[in-house]
């Protein structure tokens, strides 16, 4: 069975910096590119950044909201995505998930994207 | 960037009833369009991917169509277990975008 689990989250002032882990299992953790997204209380969703495959480079994308603040990385051998967040600012408040896809193979419609999410992990950065 | 835009935000409906809810993209994204479910506290649930392809496992109440600019998600005869919020998302080009979601409420 497929599973992600976050974990990491928690208050935090601002400035300050927090690490989010994604435990992943039931599938092959090198094969999917894993990506984060966010939720604000009562708002919507939104893409936070991916990070591809060690195949594909190991390199990752943000959004421009986050660029420079966050890093993303990933441990082959504990299957683990992580979410560095630096320089937390209020607005970065948030239920934040992790999901996956097979970015390079996702036009064959064998592997739909983002079918699975993880339960989320609250931060909230307040002083 | 993508802007998705999502019409209605709210729709009222009874069960049995069928509902519509439409995606529109700022830029042509072919049919890289997915739908998710979303229930309070819990994370979204993929739906439709690739604007009409139904994800394992989902009623096939569920089903999506269009491409390009204009897609539409529909749910025929809608069940107490459907009320909830929806969210369309582009994956054509990052930085991926959603719509800002269509709240579905009992009538």
């Amino acid at each position: 069975e497929v599973q992600l689990v976050e974990s990491g989250g928690g208050l935090v002032q601002p400035g300050r910096s927090l690490r989010l882990s994604c435990a992943a299992s039931g599938f092959t953790f090198g094969d999917y590119t894993m990506s984060w997204f966010r939720q604000a209380p009562g708002k919507g969703l939104e893409w936070v950044g991916f990070i591809r495959t060690t195949a594909y480079g190991g390199t990752a994308e943000f959004a421009t909201s986050v660029q420079g603040r966050f890093t993303i990385s990933r441990d082959e051998s504990k299957s683990i995505a992580y979410l560095h967040m630096n320089s937390l600012k209020t607005e970065d408040t948030a239920v934040y998930y992790c999901t996956r896809i097979r970015l390079y193979y996702y036009g064959s419609g064998t592997f739909p994207p983002f079918d699975y999410w993880g339960q989320g992990t609250l931060v909230t950065v307040s002083s | 960037d993508t802007q998705m835009t999502q019409s209605p935000s709210t729709l009222s409906a009874s069960v049995g009833d069928r509902v519509t809810i439409t995606c529109r993209a700022s830029q042509s994204i072919s049919s890289w369009l997915a739908w998710y479910q979303q229930k309070p506290g819990k994370a979204p649930k993929l739906l439709i991917y690739k604007a009409s392809s139904l994800q394992s496992g989902v009623p096939s109440r569920f089903s999506g169509s269009g491409s390009g600019t204009e897609f539409t998600l529909t749910i025929t005869s809608l069940q107490p277990d459907d009320f909830a919020t929806y969210y369309c998302q582009q994956y054509n080009r990052y930085p991926w975008t959603f719509g800002q979601g269509t709240k579905v409420e009992i009538k």
